[in-house]
């Protein structure tokens, strides 16, 4: 079946550094890929999706592309702030487009 | 639109009572789900609907869990009796048919069971 499978948190990390959050998935088909953030006390909300291969999606200057061929949408931020501070999930959505399965999740601590 | 709506936000009671949860999708879309998230599971899928009929009920965790979508609009998961393990944060969330789209979700109700 489907899985999604994300690097263990929690990640602490000092304002403006590099952020990287690994996200593999197993699929069959071609499923759309997202990533999802959770900010303390809410319900998820999405940050940026992908279609298809090779495509990037990006908001709020996070990034993350669809690596068909190591079945990876890793996502990235080059210089992250306090704010950033959240859950990220990392979620695809199977060809027959019904529902989502979500990884885990990674909690992100960024410091002053 | 206003999102999806759940309620109440916040619930307290006892064990063995029952519980109720309530959620209201965003208008037009043709999926509703309902999560559980707790710090040693993580996010869970507890049943989904299509067109307010259930597709998979299959995390559903025991019989004393149910849900409901008597219309397009509403849409109900109700616990009883309820235990303390029961004490999670409960997630609705809807979406519209398609492999691109994704699904929103609602603020969420935290269960506290004594």
């Amino acid at each position: 079946g489907n899985s999604v499978t994300q690097m263990e948190g929690p990640v602490t990390l000092s304002e403006e550094a590099f952020l990287t959050i690994n996200c593999t998935y197993t699929a069959t088909g071609y499923p759309s890929l997202f990533w999802y953030v959770q900010y303390p006390g809410e319900g998820l909300q999405l940050l940026l999706k992908a279609t298809k291969a090779d495509d990037k999606g990006s908001n709020k200057g996070f990034e993350a592309t669809y690596r068909k061929e190591t079945t990876s949408f890793h996502l990235e931020k080059g210089s992250v702030q306090v704010s950033d501070s959240a859950v990220y999930f990392c979620a695809l959505k199977e060809t027959s487009g019904s529902r989502l399965t979500f990884g885990e999740g990674t909690q992100l601590t960024v410091n002053p | 639109d206003a999102g999806v709506i759940q309620s109440p936000r916040h619930e307290v009671t006892e064990m063995g009572q029952e519980v109720t949860l309530r959620c209201k999708p965003i208008s037009g879309h043709d999926y509703l789900f309902w999560y559980r998230q707790t710090m040693m599971r993580g996010l869970e899928l507890l049943i989904y609907f299509n067109n307010n009929v259930p597709i998979d009920d299959s995390g559903m965790p025991e019989d004393r869990f149910s849900a409901k979508m008597p219309n397009a609009s509403f849409s109900t998961l109700k616990i009883q009796p309820s235990e303390p393990r029961d004490s999670a944060v409960y997630f609705c969330a809807s979406s519209l048919v398609g492999r691109f789209t994704e699904a929103f979700f609602g603020q969420g109700t935290r269960l506290t069971v004594v």
